[in-house]
């Protein structure tokens, strides 16, 4: 298994430009999710999903979209960098809601100029 | 005041010794509770879940305290290898939250 994947893992963007961040996990996980790690500010959740078709918000959820049309997969859409979304993006997947392990993926490092 | 607290550090300690760290929480309605470990510009890992009773694995003790809304993580010998960053984590009872995650306490083991 490869676990949970996430590409790109380095990005540079304009601030403007828009991108999509890509996850994929390979566990049959129904619960995913998007984080973001910034110095000093730890792990913020970003969107979540308790599986397919079905998303919501987390803490940080201005500026990003996501949807969930297949259980491996859970993009996250950057609609229009700023350079405040200049941070680690980790993507990560488990079980069920209730479950305290989650798996993460390597991370995406995501610099907007 | 933030969900969940943690002694940032870093904790600079030679091989062999002991250490401890802290965790508070403010949400009494918090169900779950874990340390995660960070390796520099990695992902974070499950280390290792927190109960009530406390447990062990290995060199490493967990214990909960519910009535302070403290959690704590014992490293017994540290090895050079144990040096990262220890995030304190927690997840509340509400259907539809994730886990809150402290910014973390950073360890670093000296030979």
């Amino acid at each position: 298994n490869a676990g949970v994947t996430q590409t790109p893992k380095f990005q540079v963007l304009k601030t403007g430009q828009s991108m999509t961040l890509q996850c994929a996990q390979d566990m049959n996980h129904e619960y995913m999710s998007w984080y973001r790690q910034d110095p000093g500010m730890g792990l913020r959740l970003i969107h979540y999903s308790v599986g397919a078709g079905i998303t919501d918000q987390g803490e940080v959820p201005n500026g990003y979209n996501v949807s969930r049309s297949t259980t491996e997969d859970f993009p996250l859409r950057l609609l229009s960098a700023a350079p405040s979304q200049t941070s680690v993006y980790f993507c990560a997947s488990s079980y069920s809601e209730d479950s305290g392990e989650q798996y993460f993926g390597p991370g995406t490092r995501l610099t907007v100029t | 005041r933030k969900e969940v607290e943690q002694d940032p550090g870093p904790f600079n300690v030679p091989e062999g010794a002991t250490v401890a760290f802290n965790c508070t929480y403010s949400n009494s309605a918090s169900q779950s509770f874990f340390w995660y470990r960070q390796d520099c510009r990695k992902e974070p890992k499950l280390l290792m879940s927190v109960y009530s009773s406390g447990n062990e694995d290995g060199r490493f003790t967990a214990q909960l305290n519910r009535a302070s809304q403290y959690i704590s993580l014992l490293i017994r010998d540290s090895k050079l290898s144990d040096s990262a960053t220890y995030l304190c984590v927690v997840k509340r009872q509400v259907t539809g939250t994730a886990l809150i995650f402290g910014k973390g306490t950073t360890l670093s083991v000296s030979s």
